[in-house]
């Protein structure tokens, strides 16, 4: 029983082109978390959401954003991305003991 | 500042071996540590944290705070058990963001 639901697995875009990623759950959790992790490293944190505060990391470009509608959802977007930004993109929930993670979505730059 | 350091980035055993994943920290306060696992081509998994106590797959780790370290060990490695192993840590109450150590993959060979 998949919890956190990552849609889709694989995206591809072009340089420049904006693309979305989403992320559901079904653990009602409070917060959500959005990581970049490339290849062979460790997932690096983009973003979180306390319900629908939102708290960027420092060094997270401004290029990505995210957008929370409710509970259950949690976007990603790339505004244009460029060829440093193909990674794995995995969503995680926390309700308090410990995070879980979706399967990531692969996000490859033509 | 908050870092979590892994120093083997690989390590190879022999089925039945025992092994152990160094993890060292640093951070300003109780940290909650945790150890979580990947395995080819499936989703970041909790294995372990501290607070819980317990093993998992044979695994076990304890946190020694005077020399700030969350170990992780198994006395008797098996196949299966190859992967990516990650320690991280939190600030207490479990729902702050992750740390992640830069991980140590883990391979048993036959």
């Amino acid at each position: 029983d998949a919890m956190v639901i990552q849609n889709p697995r694989y995206q591809v875009t072009q340089f420049g082109k904006p693309v979305t990623l989403s992320c559901s759950q079904t653990l009602n959790h409070n917060v959500m978390y959005w990581y970049q992790q490339k290849s062979s490293q460790a997932p690096k944190l983009l973003f979180h959401y306390y319900d629908k505060d939102f708290n960027n990391e420092a060094d997270t470009p401004d290029n990505f954003q995210s957008r929370r509608p409710n509970t259950s959802f949690c976007f990603l977007d790339i505004r244009s991305p460029g060829l440093g930004d193909a990674a794995m993109y995995l969503c995680a929930t926390s309700g308090g003991w410990g995070q879980h993670f979706g399967d990531g979505t692969r996000l490859s730059i033509l | 500042a908050q870092r979590v350091t892994q120093p083997e980035k690989l390590l190879s055993v022999f089925k039945g071996a025992p092994v152990e994943l160094k993890c060292n920290y640093s951070y300003s306060g109780s940290p909650e540590l945790f150890w979580y696992v990947q395995y080819s081509r499936q989703r970041l998994q909790l294995l372990l944290r501290h607070i819980s106590r317990e093993s998992i797959k044979g695994f076990t780790a304890d946190l020694n705070k005077g020399e700030t370290s969350f170990h992780l060990k198994k006395p008797f490695a098996q196949e299966e058990d190859s992967a990516m192993y990650y320690c991280a840590l939190t600030g207490q109450g479990g729902s702050e963001k992750l740390v992640f150590g830069k991980g140590t993959k883990l391979t048993v060979n036959p």
